[in-house]
């Protein structure tokens, strides 16, 4: 597609049920990146996919958060018994990646809000 | 790991005036400097970039310069409109990590 496309661009939930968070990156893009950007705040890293390669979790802030990559293509990022302080909103990155760094283009983000 | 620092976090000009925005990073090793702009509702774009091998680059009213010494770079902005106003980001790309870092951001307004 002509960019990264998110969905569903807004989601409320209750606390404690579960939501899953879409990602189709730009077509040709190996490197795909989760991001979570609090209100006002910075972009906290939560996960990288590259390739066929193992992810990069090491963002995740606790088990209650996981992703998947499917084919190489579509990702979705899952959380599970939600809680209030997981009200951000979710962005998602996709980037050529060959040998050397290459900017990123984000989607529009999905905003999700526990209540 | 790498820091990036972003300073300052909010800035007002008027109309037609330059805006800075100056980030310092901590590991010399990172060889990649995007910077990004974010609107209200929106993921941020990218909208300039510079590697470790170049000391400026610019683009129409916006241009990045790197120090490697000092390990800062800044982003200039010049004859500023308001459509400029939004939040910018500055990022730094180090092999030895997967993701980038980025710094905290700083809001712009330019008034009319």
């Amino acid at each position: 597609g002509a960019g990264v496309s998110q969905s569903p661009s807004n989601k409320v939930t209750e606390k404690g049920k579960d939501v899953e968070l879409r990602c189709d990156p730009i077509s040709g893009h190996t490197a795909l990146y989760w991001y979570r950007q609090s209100l006002g705040q910075g972009l906290e890293f939560l996960i990288y996919f590259q390739g066929n390669s193992a992810p990069d979790k090491s963002g995740l802030p606790s088990d209650r958060f996981s992703a998947e990559r499917t084919g190489g293509s579509v990702s979705t990022l899952t959380i599970q018994r939600t809680q209030q302080e997981d009200s951000a909103v979710y962005l998602c990155a996709s980037s050529f990646f060959q040998g050397q760094a290459y900017g990123y283009t984000f989607g529009s983000g999905t905003r999700l809000t526990v209540v | 790991g790498e820091n990036v620092e972003q300073h300052p976090s909010t800035l007002s000009v008027q109309e037609g005036d330059s805006a800075v925005i100056k980030c310092t990073y901590s590991d010399s090793a990172s060889n990649y400097f995007p910077w990004y702009k974010q609107e209200l509702g929106k993921g941020p774009q990218l909208i300039i970039d510079i590697r470790s091998n170049v000391g400026e680059k610019k683009d129409q009213r916006i241009a990045v310069t790197l120090n490697k010494t000092a390990k800062h770079f800044s982003l200039h902005i010049t004859e500023t409109q308001p459509e400029d106003s939004a939040v910018y980001f500055c990022a730094a790309s180090n092999p030895a990590y997967n993701d980038m870092r980025f710094g905290a951001g700083t809001r712009l307004t330019v008034k009319p």
